[in-house]
């Protein structure tokens, strides 16, 4: 079982609507990563969080430590939106740092 | 500031060849790492460094050697190159602070193909 699960793997939205992705994690994190990939291209980090929530725009990430989980929001979507959504956790600490991905959420969004 | 560049950003192989692909970063990051994508199987972490001098192993690092002799630089080496290591490699790197918190960068990314 992956360390890190991602749901859903797929989304199709229409333009404007409200979208919500999802983490969950098995392991105990210091920091959890939303991260954005357009096809075909770089990765862009959009947010890091070890508690409560954080607004950037439209975007909008909240993480439960008790529960493991953690939710991506997406208000007013937009065709531009549409991407690879990755979370990533942090765990471990010192030199045994490390980050494990989920595998991804694909995003369409049609006008 | 240009952030993090990886160079080649497409290569091809033969089996058996080796190559080497450069990150720098000019961000004064202390963390680097390395990760290859594959469909279907999310980013794996093939090695990272906290500082100069300092490498580790992530969760796939068979084939592949790094080295930190700078704080800018973190190469990757493939040391014979095999139809496997088929895949895009991204570099990242972060600030290496207290609490190990700090946002990731990431270079565009490395399209290699062994043939």
């Amino acid at each position: 079982k992956n360390e890190v699960e991602q749901s859903p793997q797929n989304l199709t939205a229409q333009e404007g609507e409200f979208i919500t992705i999802n983490c969950s994690y098995s392991v105990g994190i210091s920091a959890l990563h939303w991260l954005q990939q357009h096809p075909g291209g770089g990765i862009v980090s959009l947010f890091m969080l070890s508690s409560g929530k954080k607004k950037h725009g439209r975007l909008i990430a909240t993480i439960n430590i008790q529960e493991k989980h953690s939710s991506l929001h997406i208000t007013a979507s937009h065709p531009r939106d549409s991407a690879v959504y990755i979370c990533a956790v942090r765990s471990g600490g010192g030199s045994n740092y490390k980050l494990t991905f989920g595998k991804g959420t694909l995003l369409t969004v049609n006008p | 500031n240009a952030g993090v560049t990886q160079t080649p950003k497409f290569q091809v192989l033969k089996t058996g060849q080796s190559m080497t692909l450069q990150c720098a970063q000019d961000m004064n990051h202390e963390y680097m790492s390395w990760y290859r994508q594959d469909p279907g199987m999310g980013l794996r972490l093939i090695h990272y460094s906290v500082g100069a001098g300092i490498t580790d192993q992530g969760e796939v690092p068979n084939g592949y050697n790094v080295s930190r002799s700078t704080t800018e630089d973190f190469p990757l080496r493939l040391l014979s190159a095999a139809p496997s290591q088929t895949s895009v490699y991204f570099c990242a790197s972060s600030y290496w602070g207290s609490g190990n918190t700090g946002e990731l960068f990431f270079g565009e990314g490395s399209r290699l193909t062994v043939l």
